[in-house]
């Protein structure tokens, strides 16, 4: 069966990095985008990017573009996030998604990033 | 980029349907039949209830229904249960290869 299994939760300052992974089993990883989406506190979903497991290529969100960078290990079969310049409104559950075509059938368990001094 | 519109509650009583709307843009869910609705109960992963507008996954309840009209979609829950109280959120791929989610919406089973 699919299982998309996140690392675990992160404090960090305000100013540093975070990178997120989500290792992959059950299907040919490289046969799929993975997508990245974020869910701050009692909120909604934000969209953040994407990237092609296939050939390398990602597109990203207008607000995230150059601070979020989407990469994969096709030996390991994982995605990673890592986002910079973290301020306090990106303390956020971040979770990765597996699509199907166009939509989303598979996620992650969702790692909860923390931004505090 | 902004997202799309949701209303941020709706209740009903058990047995009872109710319709979620989602309401975009003629660039997201006017523009492509690539809209999905997404469950999620608190503290839990969302999961997908429609994808392509209407079409239902495997497992996922005939109680749940989508359809699409202009630029606004729907969700439709018929013979409402108390297991179907949860947050909603629809879906729309925007072009650009970029995707937007909607604000959500809280159901309530009276």
């Amino acid at each position: 069966q699919v299982q998309l299994v996140q690392s675990g939760a992160e404090v960090k300052k305000p100013g540093a990095s975070v990178k997120v992974s989500c290792k992959t089993s059950g299907y040919t990883f490289s046969d799929y985008y993975m997508h990245w989406v974020r869910q701050a506190p009692g909120q909604g979903f934000e969209w953040m990017g994407y990237i092609n497991c296939n050939n390398g290529y990602t597109n990203y969100a207008q607000i995230f573009k150059g601070r979020v960078t989407v990469t994969r290990d096709t030996s390991s079969s994982t995605s990673y996030m890592e986002m910079t310049s973290l301020t306090s409104d990106d303390t956020a559950l971040y979770y990765c998604m597996r699509e199907g075509t166009k939509f989303f059938p598979y996620w992650g368990q969702g790692t909860l990033v923390t931004v505090s001094s | 980029q902004s997202a799309l519109t949701q209303p941020a509650s709706v209740s009903g009583s058990p047995g009872q349907s109710i319709t979620i709307s989602c309401t975009g843009t003629s660039s997201d869910v006017g523009g492509y039949n690539y809209v999905s609705w997404y469950q999620q109960h608190p503290g839990k992963v969302p999961k997908l209830m429609i994808y392509d507008v209407t079409n239902r996954p495997s497992g996922v309840s005939n109680r749940f229904s989508g359809s699409k009209s202009g630029n606004t979609a729907s969700l439709t829950i018929s013979g409402l249960q108390a297991e179907d109280e949860a947050d909603y959120y629809c879906n729309s791929y925007r072009g650009g290869s970029t995707y937007v989610f909607g604000t959500g919406t809280k159901v309530t089973v009276l």
